[in-house]
């Protein structure tokens, strides 16, 4: 069964800092990758996907992740962060089921505090 | 506004309580899920319709009794719940077939007295 690993529970940056957010999945073929991000008391909003192609892609606000297959890594960034930028983030591997719907699997979540 | 509407946004019930919550999809896709978050826990998927049929129920306890009567629309039954049910209750869609992503709604913030 596939899992997704987000050793940081909480991370906190400078604004205008840069951001990386680490994500490490277990997987047996390659996935579909996610990150989605969380404003409290709200759902999920897509950031950006890895389906396949260009490993490093590049989603909303401003931010990346790069698809690394040896270290089954797909750790997001942002050059810098904006005080917006709190919330939490959650790392997600996709895989489509023998019926053919996508089944998700969610890391714990990184909850990232934005400080003056 | 994401796609996914849900309702209510927040419920408080008593374990006696039989209540619902409705999840609407104005994008068009074939397949609907409910998940569940958890403080401290990863987001749990409970069931998983596809083309208006159950194809997946994630040992659910029988307390949560799902309902798709169309691709647009999911609702989630509840009767008898328990506190340790309290948590928010998220609905997404997608449309299977490759390079899809799930949308999410808002959530319903469900606090079980």
């Amino acid at each position: 069964a596939q899992s997704v690993t987000q050793p940081d529970i909480h991370i906190t940056v400078s604004e205008g800092a840069s951001l990386e957010l680490r994500c490490n999945y277990s997987y047996g073929a390659t996935p579909y990758l996610f990150w989605y991000v969380q404003s409290p008391g709200q759902g999920l909003q897509l950031l950006l996907k890895y389906f396949s192609g260009d490993t490093l892609v590049q989603g909303i606000k401003g931010f990346e992740a790069e698809f690394k297959r040896s270290q089954s890594s797909f750790n997001l960034r942002k050059p810098s962060v904006h005080w917006s930028d709190a919330a939490e983030y959650f790392c997600a591997v996709g895989l489509i089921s023998n019926f053919g719907n996508e089944k998700l699997t969610f890391g714990t979540g990184t909850r990232l505090t934005i400080i003056p | 506004e994401t796609g996914v509407t849900q309702t209510p946004r927040h419920l408080v019930m008593g374990m006696t309580n039989k209540k619902s919550l409705k999840c609407e999809q104005h994008l068009g896709h074939n397949a609907m899920y409910w998940y569940k978050q958890s403080a401290k826990k990863p987001l749990e998927l409970m069931f998983v319709y596809s083309l208006e049929e159950r194809v997946e129920n994630n040992s659910v306890p029988s307390r949560f009794s799902p309902e798709c009567p169309n691709s647009s629309h999911l609702f989630l039954h509840l009767h008898t719940l328990q506190p340790e049910d309290s948590a928010l209750y998220l609905c997404a869609s997608s449309q299977f077939g490759g390079n899809t992503e799930a949308f999410f709604g808002q959530g319903t913030r469900l606090t079980v007295v």
